[in-house]
């Protein structure tokens, strides 16, 4: 079956630093990759869809600056939280869309920011 | 724009009993709907979907959801409970396939021995 493999699953990063989240897809080639983010007991919000070697389409109110998404192939796509705050912390969660597979999604990487 | 509420935040249910989460969407026209299930801080896993065809379907581990064009919505049911089925469950729909989804807000289901 279809694997999405995302990393780190958990992350601790400094106040002001960056830090990247990579999604792949490890046996399929994946059309359209998205990203969400997960607060507590929430549910999934959409930041943004990318398509391979295309610019990301951001959800309104995600700063475009902040988060940048890279989809520089058909597996890989990888979102950098750029300047961190602690308001940043969260559950990311990538998805992978492959017309046989339909979506995928990976594990998720828990962002903390101290 | 398409929106799905799930009713219930919160459901207790006795290992062994039967389950229902609700699901209402809102679209134009016939959505493609999905059951995940979620772990804690773990990812989210397909339960099942319908594109078309049989309003019935069947997933995973024991769970079938039934679409319902005239009430929007995508209610899912399992027969008989067991403790593993401890977890959030989300909702979600699609305008096709390929496109964005749009969740629900979750319910978290209790299992109680």
């Amino acid at each position: 079956g279809a694997v999405v493999s995302q990393h780190p699953s958990r992350v601790i990063c400094k106040s002001g630093t960056s830090v990247k989240i990579e999604c792949r897809s490890l046996d399929f080639q994946a059309t359209t990759m998205f990203w969400y983010r997960q607060f507590p007991k929430k549910s999934l919000m959409l930041m943004a869809t990318s398509n391979e070697g295309s610019k990301a389409t951001y959800e309104q109110g995600v700063e475009k600056d902040k988060f940048l998404i890279n989809h520089a192939s058909l597996t890989l796509s990888t979102l950098t939280v750029t300047s961190a705050h602690p308001e940043d912390s969260s559950f990311y969660i990538c998805s992978a869309h492959m017309t046989v597979y339909g979506y995928t999604f990976g594990s998720g990487t828990r962002l903390t920011v101290v | 724009a398409q929106s799905v509420t799930q009713p219930d935040i919160h459901i207790t249910v006795s290992e062994g009993a039967s389950l229902e989460l609700r699901c209402n969407y809102s679209y134009g026209a016939t959505p493609y709907l999905f059951w995940y299930v979620q772990s804690p801080g773990q990812g989210l896993q397909l339960l099942l979907k319908y594109f078309s065809g049989d309003t019935l379907v069947q997933g995973i581990k024991g769970f079938e959801a039934e679409f319902k064009r005239s009430q929007s919505s995508f209610n899912l049911r399992k027969p008989s409970v067991h403790w593993s089925d401890a977890a959030e469950y989300f909702c979600a729909v699609g305008e096709a396939a390929g496109n964005k989804l749009t969740f629900g807000g979750g319910t978290r289901v209790l299992v109680k021995p």
